[in-house]
């Protein structure tokens, strides 16, 4: 079975700061890894994926994310938060060859003006 | 091209009563999937169709059953509905079974 965690249910950043969500994920077989953001009352929106290749995976809005295989991690970064990036975010597993995704929890980023 | 198209946007249903939430896939897309979002939790994977055949099934009881249609619109129904079932559903299409996935908004259901 798949799994992720996201070990923070908040994040606290100051605006200009950099910013790092956590994500580990569990899977038998080749990982592809998502983020995704919600804004309140709204759907998921895509921000990465990370497939193969280079382990640095550039998204959206600035946002990257770092592939990590021996430490299991997938975590999402931004070198300089903005209040706007203040939602929940969610990371995503699925195994090559199967189409279920599997979410984390979300963790909330507040980021202050 | 239009995105992922749910509706309704909110529903409110009584305890026992039957309901069906519908899903118009991006253009194109082949494969949708939904998803049951509880308060303050991830999504959860309910099923997905691929071609109007189920092509997958989470963890929910067989009260929660759905359709693709040809044009690869999609619905999901849920009978004998509980106050559990309260939840943002979500669903995503896909061009294919393993490409990415686009989200609609969602249908807020409240069951009282």
């Amino acid at each position: 079975a798949q799994s992720v965690a996201q070990p923070e249910d908040q994040v606290n950043v100051a605006e200009g700061n950099p910013l790092t969500v956590k994500c580990t994920y569990s899977v038998s077989g080749n990982p592809y890894l998502f983020w995704y953001v919600q804004y309140p009352n709204r759907g998921l929106q895509f921000l990465l994926k990370y497939i193969t290749g280079d382990n640095l995976v550039k998204g959206s809005y600035g946002f990257e994310a770092e592939f990590n295989k021996s430490q299991t991690s997938f975590h999402l970064k931004k070198p300089s938060a903005l209040v706007s990036d203040s939602a929940l975010y969610f990371c995503a597993v699925r195994v090559s060859g199967y189409s279920t995704l599997t979410f984390g929890k979300g963790t909330m980023l507040l980021v202050s003006p | 091209e239009t995105g992922v198209t749910q509706s309704p946007t909110h529903l409110i249903k009584t305890r026992g009563q039957q309901v069906t939430l519908r899903c118009s896939s991006q253009s194109g897309h082949n494969t949708v999937s939904w998803y049951q979002q509880a308060l303050g939790q991830g999504p959860q994977f309910i099923f997905q169709y691929y071609r109007e055949e189920e092509n997958g099934r989470g963890n929910f009881p067989p009260r929660f059953s759905g359709l693709q249609f040809p044009n690869y619109s999609s619905e999901l129904n849920v009978n004998a509905l509980e106050l559990d079932d309260s939840a943002l559903y979500l669903c995503a299409s896909s061009l294919r079974v393993n490409y990415g996935y686009t989200f609609g908004s969602g249908t807020r259901l409240t069951v009282v």
